[in-house]
């Protein structure tokens, strides 16, 4: 079973509201992603980095944020929530090596009212 | 441009029956990847193929990958209504330095398999 961990699991919250959604994981693994994906729909890279003080953007980054001063924590955070923000946002850690499969945690269902 | 394609995207089959289900790529990888998602939840590694003919099998469901076709089937064999969930495959993409890779992703099938 792979240890990553993210917290919370649901958030509601109101328009304009500042977030953080915090993934954590155990394993020591360099590489870590946050994707958003609405239900049952594609994984959309949201931000990912290749280890502490690496961070890259990916297709949806302009409204986020993101932070790697620990490897084994990688916060995302909204500076201004607003209802398209509503979806499920997903983080994943992988080795560094080739062939490194990524494992993801349990996921963050945010809706933004 | 960089592309993964899946199809079918939405698949509802009969208990008993197989199927197969098709990953094509548009560059240059031998690294590729199965993972299954339930309704509402996370996603789980099904499968890590790394060379051209991999080929892994758990239960009913078998996985192979095809570099030079740059394809990998997720192929169902007796399907069964446990195996209902969507199915994401990813090819990993090398970039200038070894660590500078990156996963592209697939669209997903959704399977329904009917009792």
């Amino acid at each position: 079973e792979a240890d990553i961990y993210q917290t919370p699991r649901y958030l509601v919250i109101g328009t304009g509201k500042k977030i953080t959604l915090e993934c954590s994981q155990t394993m020591g693994h360099d590489k870590m992603y946050w994707y958003q994906q609405d239900p049952g729909m594609e994984l959309h890279l949201i931000h990912y980095s290749y280890g502490v003080n690496s961070t890259e953007k990916g297709d949806l980054s302009s409204e986020s944020t993101v932070s790697r001063i620990r490897t084994e924590h990688f916060p995302l955070t909204l500076e201004s929530a607003r209802p398209s923000h509503t979806s499920q946002y997903l983080c994943a850690s992988s080795a560094r090596r080739q062939g490194a499969e990524a494992f993801f945690g349990q996921g963050t269902r945010l809706t933004v009212v | 441009e960089l592309k993964v394609e899946q199809n079918p995207l939405f698949l509802s089959m009969q208990e008993g029956k197989n199927y197969t289900i098709y990953c094509n790529y548009s560059t240059t990888s031998d690294r590729l990847y199965w993972y299954r998602q339930d309704p509402g939840k996370s996603l789980e590694s099904l499968f890590v193929l790394l060379s051209n003919g991999a080929v892994k099998q758990e239960g009913r469901l078998m996985a192979s990958l095809d570099t030079k076709a740059r394809l990998s089937t997720l192929h169902i064999t007796a399907a069964v209504h446990d195996l209902s969930a969507t199915y994401f495959c990813a090819v990993d993409i090398m970039g200038t330095m070894d660590s500078n890779y990156q996963l592209i992703w697939g669209a997903g099938t959704k399977l329904i398999i009917k009792p």
